[in-house]
């Protein structure tokens, strides 16, 4: 069973451009959970997702941020209008339970290393 | 809101050294605790979970303990070792997790 894979592993943007960050989660788990470790900052939580449905996102920037997990496929991770200060490492983590087990039993992907010029 | 502090922030010592890494959350509705160690370039691995009703848990050279009273943990590093040297996180669970900045270590031959 491969664990969490996220992809790109470092991602080059200029300002303005679009970044899609993509992890998918071990195979069995529908429990996905998104966040953002800044330079010098502690992780940060992002975004609750399960299939199809956006259950918590009250850690995500209003504006330009978005994220999604369909039925098929991995999940997603969308800035628009990327700016330098969302350089940052972004990891996923998944879970085969629901919270709160869930919670405590999140698998951590390697991160994507998202640099903003 | 959850605040976890991690001190200290950095820490350099030779092979062989008992560690202690300290955790403070702010919030005592915290459920369960957990330490992970994070390599450069790579994800987290969760390394012990203390529940909220315990008060330690040991895996090998680790021991990490729990006091909800005074809102702090320890982890404690037996006979250090240069595959240690990496990042470790404390992390409360409450709904989600709240990470602390971590604790940079490095164990020098």
């Amino acid at each position: 069973n491969a664990g969490v894979m996220q992809n790109p592993r470092h991602l080059v943007r200029r300002r303005g451009q679009e970044a899609r960050l993509r992890c998918s989660p071990m195979k069995g788990h529908s429990h996905v959970y998104w966040y953002r470790q800044l330079p010098e900052e502690g992780l940060k939580f992002m975004v609750y997702l399960q299939k199809e449905n956006i259950i918590d996102e009250s850690g995500m920037p209003k504006e330009r941020f978005s994220a999604e997990f369909p039925k098929e496929g991995p999940s997603i991770l969308r800035i628009q209008q990327v700016v330098r200060g969302d350089s940052a490492a972004y990891f996923c983590a998944s879970s085969p339970l629901s919270p709160p087990r869930g919670v405590e039993t999140q698998y951590f992907g390697p991160g994507t290393r998202l640099l903003v010029l | 809101k959850q605040e976890v502090t991690q001190i200290p922030a950095a820490l350099s010592v030779p092979e062989g050294e008992n560690l202690v890494l300290n955790c403070s959350f702010t919030d005592s509705a915290i459920y369960n605790l957990q330490w992970f160690r994070q390599d450069p370039g790579k994800g987290l691995t969760s390394l012990l979970l203390i529940q909220s009703s315990q008060r330690e848990q040991t895996s090998g050279r680790l021991n990490a303990s729990l006091d909800k009273s005074s809102g702090r943990s320890t982890l404690y590093i037996a006979a250090s070792q240069p595959g240690d040297s990496a990042t470790y996180l404390c992390a409360g669970a409450g709904g989600r997790l709240y990470f602390g900045r971590g604790t940079q270590l490095t164990v020098w031959p």
